[in-house]
């Protein structure tokens, strides 16, 4: 079953602007983890927030975490045409020892230059 | 380049041919990873392998066959499939299982077409 549902599905912005995507998951996770598609290619692997964290940044990435109310934030600042791409969410849940990670459907956004 | 590898990158297939799929990393990870993407579709994990050993077969139908001789190496075996079948195919690994605490690290993955 799906767990992180990305919103909104599509997102487009100017090049300077700054861009927020929204992730809800269901279950309790060990870690939650945002990638970057570019077209027809495979995931990058952008940042992993764990549980007990709350936001953590990585250069124009800022990633909150609120537990409460299972849901993750995902802030590109500065935003710039290279950024154009589609982001996922994924969710390391806690129960059972599966390894596995839950994607979302994804946001698809656009970056004008 | 990733570090991991996948090849073919496409493939266009008949639905009684029989092909396989190859994925490799050298990053000295221990889990590998087959998920299915279709369009508009959530990606899809189909199989789990830590240390050679499938941890997980998420109800993935016998027309595909995973195979994991070592920990570097992962194959899809791919026969009599469907239309409906055709995806882009994407292979992963990570360093820790269970979980994966540093992230995966994806392939490019194979856009399959079933015809």
């Amino acid at each position: 079953s799906q767990q992180g549902e990305e919103d909104p599905q599509a997102l487009s912005i100017q090049e300077g602007e700054n861009a927020t995507m929204n992730c809800s998951y269901k279950t309790s996770i060990n870690n939650l983890q945002w990638y970057r598609q570019n077209s027809g290619r495979g995931l990058v692997h952008l940042i992993l927030i764990r549980s007990n964290e709350r936001e953590k940044h990585s250069g124009r990435l800022r990633v909150t975490l609120d537990t409460s109310k299972k849901s993750s934030s995902l802030l590109i600042t500065a935003s710039r045409a290279a950024d154009t791409a589609s982001y996922f969410c994924a969710t390391d849940r806690s129960s059972g020892n599966t390894g596995k990670l839950i994607f979302g459907q994804g946001t698809t956004l656009q970056v004008k230059p | 380049e990733t570090g991991v590898t996948q090849t073919p990158r496409h493939l266009v297939m008949g639905m009684t041919n029989k092909k396989s799929l190859k994925c490799e990393q050298h990053l000295g990870h221990n889990a590998m990873y087959w998920y299915k993407q279709s369009a508009k579709k959530p990606l899809e994990l189909m199989f789990v392998y830590n240390f050679k050993e499938q941890t997980e077969n998420n109800s993935v139908p016998s027309r595909f066959s995973p195979e994991c001789p070592n920990s570097s190496h992962l194959f899809l075996h791919l026969h009599t499939l469907q239309p409906e079948d055709s995806a882009l195919y994407l292979c992963a690994s990570s360093r820790s299982f269970p979980g994966a605490s540093g992230g995966y690290t994806f392939g490019s993955g194979t856009r399959l077409t079933v015809v």
